[in-house]
Parts: C-alpha cells; structure tokens; sequence
C-alpha cells in the first residue's frame, strides 16, 4: 500500500461545510497527488504537491484547496462542501522506479447531502 | 487537454482466454504509460508500466507500446475470473510526474 493512510475513509456532510481530508505517507516521498474518481468521468487530478509548501492545481481544482506543511501530510479541503463534490477522494505518491510511478491510498468517500 | 480514450466495455471473457485491453492518448511527446487494476469499492493497483516501443511482459500481462499510432495495449493471457475488474490507461505529463487517465474498461471473466 507504500505506506500511505487517508483519513477519513467515509464521511457525510451538508451543503456549505468545510471538509478536510487527509493523507498522509510515511515512506518521505516528496511528490503528493489528489485525484477524485466519478462514474463516468474516470480519475482526475485536483492537485499535487512536489514539496513541502510546493503545490499546483490540477484539471479539477475549483472549490478545493491544499497545504502541505511537512512531507507526510498532504490536506485537501473543501471549503464549503457542494453536492457536486460528492466522490471518491484518493491520494497517491509518486515512487521513483527508474521514472516516477504512482502509488494510490485507499480512498475517501465523501457524500454531500 | 491531453486525452486518453478507452472502450468502456464491459468486456466479457471465458476463463483461459487471452483479454485485450486498448488504449489511446492525444499527446505525442508523451514518453511513460501505465496500466491500473480497479475492483469495485478499492483503489487503483499499479500493473504495468511501458516506456519504451514493443512488448513488456509480466507474468501473464503483457504491456504493448506503439508511440507513431499513439496506442497502448493490454494483454491477460490465461484469464482468471479474478481479472474481472475495471483496468485503467494512464499517460504521464511533463513536470511533476501527473498522470492523465482513461475513464477504464471493465473486464468480465466467465468461469
């Protein structure tokens, strides 16, 4: 699993809350992704981070926000949860194996009502 | 927008069968692919990777790069009712090693 946790894995909030979630890697890689995954729609990236307060925006970055203030942890908030947030959130890292490959955490499932 | 197209299927198999997996992709300076494996309700699981042109082998997977057609391919050889799973193309960008995905095909394998 390269060692990466997401936490919460389910969580179920209201219209207009913030939410954050959280992933965190203990194996020191430097580069963070979060993807969200809808039926029909397949992986896409939100952002990723390449260092520690080092972050950029991805296909789908609009209403979300990320920090990343040691290596280990990477956040991705909602600001105010809309419905059409509602996905499955994953993290991954990226391990070099001669090039870099992608690692995926086990995923959050945020529904918002 | 860089683009990366897959048949969403399903594609069912018979057990022992070999199972063909396509995959095409917009950007011609991409140079690293990658083949997910998803069973519902988990996570992507890496399977193959393929930078070069030709045939990689793994196993009973075979990963298939063509970069002058743009095309990256999949075989399962002996396929196993436990291959059946949504199996996922993605293309690397430049920069920050980002990955670009397919939407995936699933593939049913019949006992």
């Amino acid at each position: 699993d390269a060692g990466i946790t997401q936490s919460p894995r389910h969580k179920v909030t209201e219209t207009g809350t913030p939410v954050t979630l959280r992933c965190h890697q203990t194996e020191n890689h430097r580069y963070m992704y979060w993807y969200r995954q809808d039926p029909g729609h397949g992986l896409r990236l939100i952002h990723y981070s390449y260092g520690v307060k080092d972050t950029d925006k991805g296909e789908v970055s609009d209403g979300y926000s990320v920090s990343r203030s040691k290596t280990e942890d990477f956040l991705l908030t909602l600001e105010s949860a809309t419905s059409s947030q509602t996905s499955v959130y994953f993290c991954a890292i990226a391990h070099r194996e001669g090039r870099e490959t992608q690692y995926f955490g086990p995923g959050t499932r945020l529904l918002v009502l | 927008q860089k683009e990366v197209e897959q048949n969403s299927g399903p594609l069912s198999v018979p057990e022992g069968a070999i199972a063909s997996l396509n995959c095409t992709y917009s950007d011609r300076g991409s140079q690293s692919f990658f083949w997910y494996r998803q069973y519902s309700g988990k996570s992507p699981e890496l399977i193959m990777f393929i930078y070069s042109n030709g045939d990689k082998e793994d196993g009973r997977f075979t990963a298939q790069l063509n970069k002058a057609s743009q095309y990256v391919s999949l075989l399962i050889r002996d396929s196993q009712p436990s291959d059946s799973a949504t199996y996922l193309c993605a293309v690397m960008n430049s920069g920050y090693s980002t990955l670009t995905f397919g939407k995936g095909t699933m593939l049913l394998v019949s006992p």
